[in-house]
């Protein structure tokens, strides 16, 4: 199984919006409603800010949503702020793994 | 609240078998999913596998061959082996549980394995 493709980096300045994706196929990301988030701080464990395309957990900021269009889902963030500053994983459920992360992306906040 | 701890051998030796387990604290380990995820340094993440409930287990393809997760209900405990390790399994290596779905909840803090000779 391949792992899904997201942009490397993307920047943004403090209070700005940004958008992370992530693209798939149709036996991952456009076959399931079961993509997730997570944001991943330089040396600690990933922690989990979106599941089932749109779903935050309790304690998880407003300013992350998520969507889905086709085989791409998206993380946005608004209202940017310095500590988002961190690298994001999207991953799904697959027809033949049953998972599969994302590429990564690094967030830097300017 | 609950609370993962693992523990391990965080040095190993080409063709060795890496073996981590994952305590389950404040909580049970039955009635969820569990899975190993690992990442190689400066590199991302990669699902190793999984154990349901009912001790069914789920392996990435990739590491099929070379992988064995199981559960001790008696000490709330999971475990991962790995074996004929390479310098290509040199990775943080994570527990973390599953939400209810397709998800990771709850993560533990990661420990290092290095496959050197």
């Amino acid at each position: 199984q391949s792992a899904l493709t997201q942009t490397a980096s993307v920047s943004g300045s403090p209070g700005q919006s940004i958008t992370i994706s992530c693209t798939g196929t149709n036996s991952d990301v456009g076959a399931y409603n079961y993509v997730s988030w997570y944001q991943q701080h330089s040396g600690k464990a990933p922690k989990l800010m979106i599941y089932d395309v749109n779903n935050r957990p309790s304690g998880v900021s407003n300013r992350f949503s998520g969507s889905k269009s086709g085989n791409t889902a998206s993380l946005t963030i608004s209202g940017l702020q310095a500590e988002d500053e961190a690298d994001y994983y999207c991953t799904s459920y697959t027809s033949s793994g049953p998972y599969v992360f994302g590429t990564g992306t690094k967030v830097t906040v300017l | 609240q609950v609370q993962l701890q693992q523990w391990g051998a965080g040095l190993l030796k080409p063709s060795e078998t890496l073996s981590l387990t994952c305590g389950v604290y404040g909580g049970s380990v039955s009635g969820y999913y569990w899975s190993w995820i690992r990442q190689p340094p400066g590199k991302g993440l990669e699902w190793i596998g999984e154990i349901s409930p009912r001790g069914n287990t789920k392996y990435n393809p990739s590491l099929k061959s070379r992988v064995t997760i199981s559960v001790d209900r008696s000490k709330d405990q999971f475990s991962l082996k790995l074996n004929s390790v390479t310098a290509a399994d040199t990775a943080v290596y994570y527990c973390a549980r599953h939400g209810e779905g397709y998800y990771f909840d709850k993560w533990v803090q990661g420990t290092l394995v290095t496959v050197s000779s």
